[in-house]
């Protein structure tokens, strides 16, 4: 049973506009809802996450927003550079972090010039 | 801060060898966690330890995987006997114990099974 659902499955976007990719998570436990970064030949790192208890935090480009009654939140990144072109994974968790992650099945992002 | 440590990189084997891969964790983190990726599959987790102890290894596709973490700076997962569809990234991950604390991933062995 799939319990983050990702989409979309890749993205191209050009330099200078904005990157959305969304999740939706069927368990109402998860509290803690992190996004990682992943480049070819490296294992993912932790990019941004975010708490139940607020609608959205941002950190420089990157933000994540958040709709709790809906069950969804989504990673927005402004100004997407071609540095920005790797595959991201949103993910799910209970007791803030502290219990496994629920990884979605990734977005393979190209920012072209 | 070294990270975390796996070896090898990259594995080639033969169907029916026996596989080791191993892990050192981040120093004073008290989780750690084994993944698989596969195109097909995704970002799969097959086992996690806390303390060194393992909580959940539900993600174990069958007996011929094992992990084992004998103490809090090492750990290893083994294949035996190897098979084709094994092949994949394996990924070792620690975290510390604490809210929003994030895991920090190695940067995976590349196992190939002819």
């Amino acid at each position: 049973q799939q319990q983050v659902k990702q989409s979309p499955q890749s993205l191209i976007v050009q330099k200078g506009g904005i990157s959305i990719i969304n999740c939706a998570y069927e368990n109402t436990a998860f509290d803690y809802f992190p996004w990682y970064q992943q480049f070819p030949g490296k294992g993912p790192a932790l990019l941004i996450a975010i708490r139940p208890d607020v609608s959205e935090k941002k950190e420089g480009r990157f933000t994540i927003s958040f709709n709790k009654s809906a069950k969804q939140f989504s990673l927005h990144i402004m100004d997407s550079q071609p540095g920005d072109s790797a595959t991201y994974f949103c993910a799910a968790s209970k007791d803030f972090g502290n219990e496994k992650l629920t990884f979605g099945t990734g977005t393979r992002l190209t920012i072209i010039p | 801060d070294a990270g975390v440590i796996q070896s090898p990189r990259h594995e080639v084997t033969e169907m029916g060898q026996e596989v080791t891969l191993r892990c050192k964790p981040i120093s004073g983190h008290d989780y750690l966690f084994w993944y698989r990726q596969t195109m097909m599959r995704g970002l799969e987790l097959l086992i996690y330890f806390n303390n060194n102890v393992p909580i959940d290894d539900s993600g174990m596709p069958e007996d011929r995987f094992s992990a084992k973490m004998p103490n809090a700076s090492f750990s290893t997962l083994k294949i035996q006997p190897s098979e084709p569809r094994d092949s994949a990234v394996y990924f070792c991950a620690s975290s510390a114990t604490g809210d929003n604390q994030p895991q920090h991933f190695g940067d995976g062995t590349r196992l190939s099974i002819l």
